[in-house]
């Protein structure tokens, strides 16, 4: 159980190009994901908190115009790079938390496998 | 401030070694939770382990055992008669049971490659 899919795994663009990315939760409701960046060899950067039904919660310095999320539904949230250019250029990642029915609360995140952007 | 420590960027340890990755955390929560992932080559990160600030007992899975110390603030991750297959980043994240937003601040990582 658990899982999450993200398409494409990988992705190249001209630059100037908006390039779509689903994530889904394929067993699992998740009223909450979120989008990760990570750069070669280093971290995970949260870049926002997608909420179902309601906007995204973005962390200082990530442009949420160029960055578009939406979280339409339980299982589902897309994040679209507008106009694309060779900075950003990474590997995207997206996480879900799984929503319970009951009062406990969990904060375990599943992952996606991740989606590879090039911006030529 | 919240944070996560992994001081150990990467080590190398030869293959059936006992190996033990480092995870430090700051947070003022009385609440939290503390996760270990796993990052292969491939890039998808895979859950190993959750553990809530209430519940200090070890737990041992397998080859993998982790150790959460309260006193210490260590939250540290065992691989026991390490094989290669287990060469991959290894990611500790916190997450703070009162912030509401269920955010997870990830230490920095640390690589472990196991030589044949």
């Amino acid at each position: 159980g658990a899982v999450v899919s993200q398409h494409p795994s990988w992705v190249i663009c001209k630059s100037g190009t908006s390039v779509k990315i689903e994530c889904r939760s394929l067993d699992f409701q998740a009223t909450t994901m979120f989008w990760y960046r990570q750069f070669p060899k280093q971290s995970l950067m949260l870049m926002a908190t997608s909420n179902e039904g309601s906007k995204a919660t973005y962390e200082q310095g990530v442009e949420k115009d160029k960055f578009l999320i939406n979280h339409a539904s339980l299982t589902l949230s897309t994040l679209t790079v507008t106009s694309a250019h060779p900075e950003d250029s990474s590997f995207y990642i997206c996480s879900a938390r799984q929503t319970y029915t009951t009062r406990a609360r969990t904060d375990t995140q599943y992952f996606g496998p991740g989606t590879r952007l090039t911006v030529l | 401030a919240q944070k996560v420590t992994q001081a150990q960027t990467e080590i190398s340890v030869v293959e059936k070694e006992d190996v033990t990755l480092d995870c430090v955390y700051e947070t003022r929560d009385t609440t939290y939770y503390l996760f270990w992932y796993k990052q292969p080559p491939s890039g998808e990160l895979v859950f190993l382990i959750r553990r809530n600030s209430f519940d200090e007992q070890n737990e041992i899975s397998g080859r993998y055992s982790w150790n959460f110390q309260k006193s210490t603030s260590s939250f540290n991750f065992t691989i026991t008669a390490s094989q290669v297959v287990d060469s991959a980043v290894y990611f500790c994240a916190l997450s703070e049971g009162t912030s509401g937003t269920y955010k997870y601040i990830f230490g920095t990582g640390t690589r472990l490659k196991v030589l044949a």
